[in-house]
């Protein structure tokens, strides 16, 4: 199954842009890229998905890697709220495998 | 709009008690449904999901199991507890889809503790 690598923890400044980074080498050509946030004691939330090309909502943006193997969510300016744990997880078009890994902690300092 | 609602919110069980988490949807039909458990301090293990009425699929063997007896209610149950069931449990809904790709709506959350 193919699984994401995240870093542990990443800090930034409110109102300054994150790049939060994910790997995900193994990636199947059917696997859609999903990133999720997480506050404390609540369920996740989603934030953006995308397959191949870069996506933009207005939470945030998705830069995929041409060869698909990377990503990054960007938050384009920071806000205290937006502290949380970030998962990246890919999802499937043929399968229900769904892996969570432990995901990113991001700390926004005001 | 949809909602997905979870309760109890919380609960304490003594060990080898049994279990009953429910999980409903509104707004929406015949949803894809799945059951999450989350350790303290780790990610989400996918523990069952339903593509409709009466069709359950486990994703880890254990002393869980679920059902899902309307369209939009799904129900996680346990005869006998374990201490190793302790956890928040998530329910999550996505549209109809072959597959989980599509984006997942999670609930609330029930955070169990067994004694």
């Amino acid at each position: 199954d193919a699984k994401t690598t995240q870093p542990n923890s990443m800090e930034s400044n409110e109102e300054e842009p994150v790049h939060l980074p994910c790997n995900h080498s193994t990636i199947s050509g059917t696997d859609y890229i999903h990133w999720y946030r997480q506050l404390p004691s609540q369920g996740p939330e989603y934030v953006i998905h995308g397959l191949t090309s870069n996506v933009n909502n207005r939470m945030a943006s998705l830069a995929i890697a041409e060869d698909r193997k990377s990503s990054t969510l960007i938050l384009h300016r920071a806000t205290l709220r937006d502290a949380a744990v970030y998962y990246c997880i890919l999802l499937n078009t043929g399968g229900f495998k769904t892996i969570f890994g432990a995901g990113t902690r991001l700390f926004v300092k005001a | 709009s949809q909602t997905i609602h979870q309760w109890p919110a919380t609960l304490v069980q003594p060990v080898g008690s049994p279990l009953s988490l429910e999980c409903t949807v509104e707004g929406t039909s015949n949803p894809n449904l799945y059951w999450y458990r989350q350790a303290a301090g780790r990610g989400l293990q996918l523990l069952f999901y339903s593509v409709g009425i009466g069709q359950i699929s486990s994703e880890v063997p254990q002393n869980l199991s679920a059902s899902r007896p309307q369209d939009r209610q799904f129900i996680l149950s346990s005869k006998k507890l374990l201490l190793s069931d302790s956890g928040f449990y998530l329910c999550a809904w996505s549209e109809t889809a072959s597959g989980s790709w599509n984006e997942q709506f999670f609930g609330p959350g029930t955070r169990l503790t067994v004694l």
